[in-house]
C-alpha cells in the first residue's frame, strides 16, 4: 500500500523556538494532506486541511499563525510549531489522500512526538 | 455535523475468544465509515472501509465490521482474538459529500493470553 513518512519521529525543543516537521507521500501524489494532533490517550484531533499550492484549511480553534503549514508539492507538506510552548507537546501526524482512490480515504504517517521544554 | 461515538475505552477479551468493539455514528448524509488500528507510537493503520453494497465489510488480519444503518452502528469484531491484536483501534466517520474525516475517541483492546 501508500506509504507517508513523517520527519522527525521524535523532536525537543526549548521553549521559544520554532520546530518544522515534514510529511511526504512517498510512492503516490497527495493533493490533500491533513495535519491530526493526538494527546495521551485521546483522539486525533484534526488541525488543518492541507491541499497542494493554495493555503491550509484550519479548523476552528487552530492558530494559524502558530502552526503554520506549507504544502509546497504534490508530495510534501510541512507543519511548522512557532515559538513553541510546553502546551504544544503532543503526537502529531499527518495523513495524505491518494487521488487514485482504492478502499483506504487517507494513508497516515507515523508521527512526530515533539516535546517542549 | 458529524460525530463517532465509541462507548467503550476499553475492552478486555481473552485470547481465542470473539470480540467486538462498537462504534456508533451521525451524519446528515449516506456515510462512509472506518476503522483503524494504532500501535504505540505509530500512526494509525487502514483496517477497513464501508461505502455501499454489503452490510459486512471484511478487513485485514481478519477484523470485520457490520453496517447497520438502522441502529447507525458499526461494530468491528473478529472471531478469535490474537494477542497481537493489543492495540487502539478508531472508529471514523465521513460524509460522502465532505473531504472532513471524524474519529471516535478510541477504544483500547486488551487481549489477554
Amino acid at each position: 500500500g501508500a506509504v507517508v513518512s513523517q520527519h522527525p519521529s521524535r523532536v525537543i525543543c526549548k521553549s521559544g523556538t520554532s520546530v518544522k516537521i515534514e510529511c511526504r507521500s512517498l510512492d503516490f501524489q497527495a493533493t490533500t494532506m491533513f495535519w491530526y494532533r493526538q494527546f495521551p490517550k485521546q483522539s486525533l484531533m484534526l488541525m488543518a486541511t492541507s491541499n497542494e499550492g493554495s493555503k491550509a484549511t484550519y479548523e476552528q480553534g487552530v492558530e494559524k499563525d502558530k502552526f503554520l503549514i506549507n504544502h509546497a508539492s504534490l508530495t510534501l507538506s510541512t507543519l511548522t510549531v512557532t515559538s513553541a510552548h510546553p502546551e504544544d507537546s503532543s503526537f502529531y501526524i499527518c495523513s495524505a489522500r491518494d487521488p487514485k482512490g482504492g478502499d483506504n480515504e487517507q494513508y497516515f504517517g507515523p508521527g512526530t512526538r515533539l516535546t517542549v521544554t | 455535523a458529524q460525530s463517532v461515538a465509541q462507548p467503550e475505552d476499553q475492552v478486555k477479551v481473552a485470547e481465542g475468544n470473539p470480540l467486538t468493539v462498537k462504534c456508533t455514528y451521525s451524519v446528515s448524509g449516506n456515510p462512509y465509515l472506518f476503522w483503524y488500528v494504532q500501535y504505540p507510537n505509530r500512526g494509525l493503520q487502514f483496517l477497513l472501509k464501508y461505502i455501499t453494497g454489503d452490510n459486512l465489510v471484511k478487513g485485514s488480519y481478519g477484523f470485520e465490521a457490520e453496517f447497520n444503518k438502522s441502529q447507525t452502528s458499526f461494530h468491528l469484531k473478529k472471531p478469535s482474538a490474537l494477542v497481537s491484536d493489543s492495540a487502539l483501534y478508531f472508529c471514523a466517520v465521513r460524509d460522502k459529500g465532505y473531504q472532513k474525516v471524524t474519529f471516535g475517541t478510541g477504544t483500547k483492546l486488551q487481549v489477554i493470553p
